[in-house]
Parts: structure tokens; sequence; C-alpha cells
């Protein structure tokens, strides 16, 4: 089945401590990018990675880091979270850019304390 | 710049009545436009895409959106409303220029009231 898979899929940590939300597409996608989701804000751009090695920031990347090392996975890396990072967190893939639909994750819902 | 603006936040409709939902977006270029769904803690699914081709599209579950360039809208209805259809959808703009990035509009609550 094609998906889209993120763990965890909720993840409550304190603050300064490191953590990684992984992310993995089984559809050879080459266009990866990460989403936040705050209510009334709907979602916004973390990063985006466009093949292997190629990454960009998107609208809202202060605190956050990627890597695209394999095709099929691109995780999100928070060095020293902050409450201000508490969201939920979608994973999302296409095949290529402007016509194509994305495929999302189910979330992870992350709270930082 | 590009942008979405979903004009409301919230949208409440007696089941088996229409369902509007609206949606305008701003350009530069020729757009691709979606309409995502959300349900409850889930991830968002694709309900339908226009991309330059005919201007009404049809899409999953009942849905349709036409494409006024004139009005630089993209407007999704359904005909008659089901209590499955409760749930958060969403507009998303991406163009040549930002052929790289969706915008997604801040979301419209669709509540269907038995």
């Amino acid at each position: 089945e094609a998906q889209v898979t993120q763990n965890p899929r909720y993840l409550i940590t304190v603050t300064g401590k490191k953590l990684t939300v992984t992310c993995s597409q089984n559809m050879n996608h080459e266009y990866m990018s990460w989403y936040r989701q705050d209510p009334g804000l709907g979602l916004r751009q973390i990063y985006y990675s466009m093949n292997v090695e190629v990454t960009d920031k998107g609208d809202v990347p202060e605190g956050y880091k990627v890597s695209r090392k394999e095709k099929r996975n691109f995780p999100l890396i928070l060095e020293s979270p902050s409450p201000n990072q508490t969201s939920l967190y979608f994973c999302a893939s296409r095949i290529g850019q402007m016509n194509t639909e994305a495929f999302f994750g189910q979330g992870t819902r992350l709270t930082v304390v | 710049a590009q942008s979405v603006t979903q004009l409301d936040s919230h949208v409440s409709v007696s089941e088996g009545t229409p369902v509007l939902l609206r949606c305008n977006y701003s350009s530069s270029y020729s757009p691709s436009l979606f309409w995502y769904v959300q349900h409850p803690n889930k991830g968002l699914q694709l309900l339908l895409k226009y991309t330059s081709a005919a201007t009404l599209v049809k899409g999953i579950n009942g849905f349709e959106a036409e494409f006024k360039k004139s009005e630089t809208s993209f407007h999704l209805t359904k005909p008659s409303a089901h209590m499955s259809d409760a749930a958060e959808y969403f507009c998303v703009v991406s163009d040549m220029n930002t052929g790289n990035q969706f915008y997604f509009g801040t979301g419209t609550s669709l509540t269907v009231i038995p």
C-alpha cells in the first residue's frame, strides 16, 4: 500500500531535549516536505526537499533541521525544542512539482513542556 | 505572492442540504488548486485538484469545485451533505512561481446537523 509513515504519532517532551520525528514514503517520490498545523493558521511549510541531499527552507524553518540522505526518508529534527513548537506535524510527499498532489502522513502531535 | 483565503472558518449545514465552502486565491501565474479534507485525528486526504484542464472538477464523495479565473475563486460544493462529511477542509494553491510549495488556507470546519 502506498503511504507516508510518520513516527511517533504522539510525543510529549521537555524543553531543550533533542528529538527526531521520522518520515518514510514508499512511492519513490522525489519531493518531500514537513508542515506544522496550528489552530486558525492552516498548515505552514517548515522545510522541503526536492531530492536526495537537496533541502530548502519553507515559511517557518526556525528551530528545525532536516536531512535527506535517502530518497524514502525525511526526518525532522528539533535540536532544542521549545513550548512554541507544540503543534501537529505532517510529513508529505509528491512525485514532482506543480500539478501533482501531495500524500500526507497521519501526523505527529508534539507537546513541549 | 501566493495566498489562499477561505472565507468561512465554520460552516454548518443540515444533512441532505447543499454544501458550499468558499475559497479565493491570489497567484501570479496559472495556478494549480487543490481541496483536501481532514477528518478528526486523521491525515489529509485529497478531494480534488484543478490543473488547467476542465474548469469544473469532480472529486471523491460527490464533491466538485469550479475554477473561476475572473473571480479568482475555487469554491467547493456538494449537492447533499452526509454526516460523514463533517471534517476540516483546506484549499491549497501552488503555481510556477512556487512550484515547490503548497500554500494552505486556514481551513473551514464543516458541521453536519442530523
